[in-house]
């Protein structure tokens, strides 16, 4: 498998304009997760999707970020309109099962994000 | 305060040695504890999952031990590699959420 797919890996963009990050999760994972890495705050979980359904987007900053899954093999995080502060490191994760055993979550290479 | 805590925050080690990262937490109960290596410019990429009965748990020269009582963990790398050098974070599992440490930086020279 090629596991999970990023894309762009890399992004400059200027304030205020939208930016849309896009992730293929592994073939058959049910879970889909999006998060952000900083080096002040580490990584945090944006939003997650079970079975293409948003079951918490409590971890996004506000309303400027908005994410989607319209199947189960594509899924869109958009920023609109950007801000400086928003620069960061954006992973989409999936897993098979959430349950208590925990499989692993498996992570993308992230889209690097800078905005200017 | 963050529920996860890792030290040292960062280290350097000559390669052939072993060295010890160590996680402390406070989220309880839990479902599971992770270690995740995670390269300079790549996403994370799990080494051990352990649930909260287990005491210890191996991957190739990666070992990671827990102590449910005391709240903590550790990873063992033993005979480190230049390829070891890298950020090793620690998650705790409850529920559907996963709390992050900070991470510890490991470098390995030659």
């Amino acid at each position: 498998d090629a596991g999970v797919i990023q894309s762009p890996r890399h992004e400059v963009t200027e304030m205020g304009q939208e930016v849309t990050l896009r992730c293929k999760p592994i073939s058959g994972h049910d879970y889909l997760f999006w998060y952000r890495q900083t080096m002040m705050r580490g990584l945090e979980l944006l939003i997650y999707f079970n079975n293409n359904v948003p079951i918490d987007d409590s971890g996004m900053p506000e309303d400027r970020f908005s994410a989607k899954m319209p199947n189960a093999s594509f899924s869109t995080l958009k920023i609109q309109p950007s801000e400086p502060r928003d620069s960061a490191v954006y992973f989409c994760a999936s897993s098979s099962n959430q349950g208590a055993g925990g499989n692993t979550i498996y992570f993308g290479e992230g889209s690097w994000l800078t905005v200017v | 305060k963050n529920q996860v805590e890792q030290s040292p925050q960062s280290l350097i080690i000559l390669e052939g040695k072993n060295c010890t990262l160590q996680c402390n937490y406070t989220v309880s109960p839990f479902s599971n504890l992770r270690w995740y290596k995670q390269d300079t410019g790549r996403g994370p990429v799990s080494l051990t999952i352990m649930t909260f009965s287990e005491n210890t748990k191996s991957n190739g020269r990666y070992t990671a031990t827990l102590d449910a009582d005391t709240k903590q963990s550790s990873l063992h790398i033993t005979a480190s590699q230049l390829s070891d050098s890298a950020s090793y974070i620690c998650v705790v599992k409850k529920d559907y959420k996963l709390s992050f440490g900070a991470g510890t930086t490991v470098t390995v020279r030659a």
